[in-house]
């Protein structure tokens, strides 16, 4: 049973690119929410998705930032127009959704703007 | 005050002994607790769960205690491999997704 699989691992952007980060999630499990991790800071929520719905974004910043959930395929974050400080670790966790149940986290994108 | 408090460390302990660590939270109604590790640079990953009657899994043993509003966690015989940083997770009341996770113990095992 796979995990949560993320990609790319690494991903180097240059400023005013744009950046998509790619999670799919562990079988079975329609919840997937997407963290951000800065060196030597804490987890840092961004969104959480259900399939085809977002429902919660309260940690995304608002502009540039977007995230889907599709019916069919992976979860993608989605970065425009990049800046240095969007450099960090990008986590992806899911669950099934029932009260209770721990997120299991994929690798993590780690995302290098220059 | 923060809804989900560790002490960030590090805590520095010699290999073999024991060493525990608490994590408060504010929301009494909170449903769902638990701990993660995270290595540096790496995915966080469950470690266990916390169950009202407490729960141990080979040379950790967690707790919870609801009066006092804190879980912990204790680590025996403790090995190099431990090192790490520990996370803990608290659910918000009222809802089965939204997780508060506090900022982490740092644990420094020394041989």
């Amino acid at each position: 049973n796979a995990g949560v699989m993320q990609n790319p691992r690494h991903l180097v952007r240059r400023r005013g690119q744009e950046a998509r980060l790619r999670c799919s999630p562990m079988k079975g499990h329609s919840h997937v929410y997407w963290y951000r991790q800065l060196p030597e800071e804490g987890l840092k929520f961004m969104v959480y998705l259900q399939k085809e719905n977002i429902i919660d974004e309260s940690g995304m910043p608002k502009e540039r930032f977007s995230a889907e959930f599709p019916k069919e395929g992976p979860s993608i974050l989605r970065i425009q127009q990049v800046v240095r400080g969007d450099s960090a670790a990008y986590f992806c966790a899911s669950s099934p959704g029932q009260l209770g149940s721990p997120l299991h986290f994929g690798n993590g994108t780690r995302l290098t703007v220059t | 005050r923060k809804e989900v408090e560790q002490d960030p460390g590090p805590f520095n302990v010699p290999e073999g002994a024991t060493v525990a660590f608490n994590c408060t939270y504010s929301n009494s109604a909170s449903q769902s607790f638990f701990w993660y590790r995270q290595d540096c640079r790496k995915e966080p990953k469950l470690l266990m769960s916390v169950y009202s009657s407490g729960n141990e899994d080979g040379r950790f043993t967690a707790q919870l205690n609801r009066a006092s509003q804190y879980i912990s966690l204790l680590i025996r015989d403790s090995k190099l491999s431990d090192s790490a940083t520990y996370l803990c997770v608290v659910n918000m009341a009222g809802s089965n997704y939204q997780l508060i996770w506090g900022a982490g113990t740092k644990l420094i095992i020394k041989p």
